[in-house]
Order: structure tokens, then sequence, then C-alpha cells
């Protein structure tokens, strides 16, 4: 079983949606996680931090439920440029590594 | 000034040559790291550096030889390569083992 499942889409939504992903990881001992943002043939880049109590960043809304073991992700208001593919990112308590999911395409129509 | 600077971006090679790929950062980080992002998009660590020392080495074939000349500096090297090498190498940074994440815009080798 992979650490990090996501669906990987793809979604396709319109302007001014509201569109949520979510991504379960495996071990229930993980301690950090994250959301990265990959652009199309670029690099990924930290989005947001996901903080225990959930955390929100403009848009951008993070929650972490660690009985379900997942995370998720909600952008509202969706633009044009939140088209990109959302990586979830996990990090054991052994801290011994980052574990990325495959990623969720996101595609925002005008 | 790119923060994490990889070259080349684009390398076209054919099977059984031996490549090189360097990185470079100049945000001070003490930490650095290789992954391959395959066609799939999945993205895999393959070695970490800190301070110049390796810390961690992941079940990638001994043709990938990593070395860091100093903490700024960590560069790939690859001996025989096979088709399926090809893939996008991301080269990356932090300020502490497992902080922030800083990529390189990657580089993109097709084996042929």
């Amino acid at each position: 079983r992979k650490e990090v499942e996501q669906d990987p889409g793809p979604f396709n939504v319109p302007e001014g949606a509201t569109v949520a992903f979510n991504c379960t990881y495996s071990n229930s001992a993980s301690q950090s996680f994250f959301w990265y943002r990959q652009d199309c043939r670029k690099e990924p880049k930290l989005l947001m931090s996901v903080y225990s109590s959930g955390n929100e960043d403009g848009r951008f809304t993070a929650q972490l439920n660690r009985a379900s073991q997942y995370i998720s992700l909600l952008i509202r208001d969706s633009k044009l440029s939140d088209s990109a593919t959302y990586l979830c990112v996990v990090i054991p308590t052994t801290g011994n590594q980052f574990y990325f999911g495959t990623g969720t395409s996101l595609t925002v129509i005008p | 000034d790119t923060a994490v600077s990889q070259t080349p971006k684009y390398l076209v090679t054919q099977m059984g040559n031996d490549k090189s790929i360097k990185c470079e950062q100049n945000l001070g980080h003490d930490t650095m790291y290789w992954y391959k992002q395959d066609s799939k998009k999945f993205l895999k660590i393959m070695f970490s550096y800190n301070n110049k020392e390796l810390i961690i080495n992941e079940t990638v074939p001994n043709r990938f030889s990593p070395k860091s000349p100093d903490k700024a500096h960590l560069n790939l090297h690859i001996n025989s390569l096979e088709l399926g090498d090809s893939a996008v190498y991301f080269c990356a940074s932090s300020q502490v083992l497992w902080g922030e994440l800083f990529f390189g815009e990657g580089s993109r080798l097709t084996v042929l």
C-alpha cells in the first residue's frame, strides 16, 4: 500500500467554484503534513502546511483528520491561476523522509 | 537570483552513456536532495545530504552516484544510462532536514 494516496483527477471546475481534494495516508504515526503545488512542467512549491486544528490562507483551507487518516485542501472562488497539480506530502514520526502523493490535477475553466 | 539552480535543464542521450546533472543553492541551506519524477508524476526521493554527508540513500541503482563538494552543491552522476532512467530529476534544498523544500526547475532526461 502506498504511503500517500490521492485521487489524480482531473478536476475541471468553472471559475468561482469551490473545489476540495482529499489525500489519505497509511502511517497513523505520521506527524507533519503539507500541500505543494506544481504547475505544468515546473517545480513543486510549498502551498501550505497543514496543522492539527486546520488552517486557512486566503481562499485556501487545509484540514487534518487523524482518526480517518486524511488531509484535505479546499479552494474557494477558484481562479484560472489555480490550475495546477496539488501534491499531498506526509512526514512520518520517524521523520526520515517526505512522502509525496502522485498529485491531483485541477483545471479551472473560464 | 535563482535560489536552487540545476543544469542542464534538458538532456537527451543514448543508452549506455554517462551523464551528470549539477545543482547549486544560494539559500544557505544545510540539506540538499535529489528527487526523481517519473512519467506518472510520482516524486520519489533518491538521496539526501545534510552538511555534505549522505543521510538518505534510497534503493536506487548504484549507477547513480551523488557528490556534494560543499553544502551549496549536490551533483548527480549517472553511469550506463538505461531507458527507464528517463524522467525529470529535481534537486531541492531545505534549511533544516525535512523542512520546507525549495526545488530547482528540474532536469528533463530522455534516454534513447
